[in-house]
């Protein structure tokens, strides 16, 4: 099982910046790639798909760049309650086959 | 209705006890998992079960021993609990590369 590399933070970031996450897996086969979010004590939650194309949903967007096997998540606007871990997840062959995590960026959003 | 339920939430047991920990999933998927949480916040898979057939252990002690009765349940005992056994376990569900759920951790702790 091949591994998932991001930066554990913290990151403090003032109500309303922009912040950028990025990480990098290391299997060129993998699948699918996902942004989950996981608060104190909390089951990780699924945030967002990320596709080639890149997509965006609301203040988020998510790209891929697959010949750097690199995932980014960019939060815009950011809110209190963006405060969390940002985890990038990979899934390096079928579904039965399970996620592998990065461990994930710290995000602390100041008032 | 919750999705991925598993019991019990908090566990504190003694080295050398035998403890389970239930899951069960209403969400007609075909694949579960456990993923453990350790104290550095890693997450990793442990198992995972498609359609009651084990699919992956990944280098797990074999004091770890899933059991799948049918394919909405995936239970984990583990026999003879050492120390380094404490962490967070999460069940998972899914089916195919995407839908993933999670269940809201089981936090063991053995002293």
């Amino acid at each position: 099982r091949k591994e998932v590399e991001q930066d554990p933070g913290p990151f403090n970031v003032p109500e309303g910046a922009t912040v950028a996450f990025n990480c990098t897996y290391s299997n060129s086969a993998s699948q699918s790639f996902f942004w989950y979010r996981q608060d104190c004590r909390k089951e990780p939650k699924l945030l967002m798909s990320v596709y080639s194309s890149g997509n965006e949903d609301g203040r988020f967007t998510a790209q891929l760049n697959r010949a750097s096997q690199y995932i980014s998540l960019l939060i815009r606007d950011s809110k209190l309650s963006d405060s969390a871990t940002y985890l990038c997840v990979v899934n390096e062959g079928g579904g039965a086959d399970g996620l592998t995590f990065g461990k994930g960026t710290h995000l602390i959003i100041q008032p | 209705d919750t999705a991925v339920s598993q019991t019990p939430k908090y566990l504190v047991t003694q080295m050398g006890n035998d403890k389970s920990i239930k899951c069960e999933q209403n969400l007609g998927h075909d694949t579960m998992y456990w993923y453990k949480q350790d104290s550095k916040k890693f997450l990793k898979i442990m198992f995972s079960y498609n359609n009651k057939e084990l699919i992956i252990n990944e280098t797990v002690p074999n004091r770890f021993s899933p059991k799948s009765p049918d394919k909405a349940h995936l239970n984990l005992h583990i026999n003879s609990l050492e120390l380094g056994d404490s962490a967070v376990y999460f069940c998972a569900s899914a089916r195919g590369n995407y839908g993933y759920t999670f269940g809201s951790g089981t936090r063991l702790t053995v002293v």
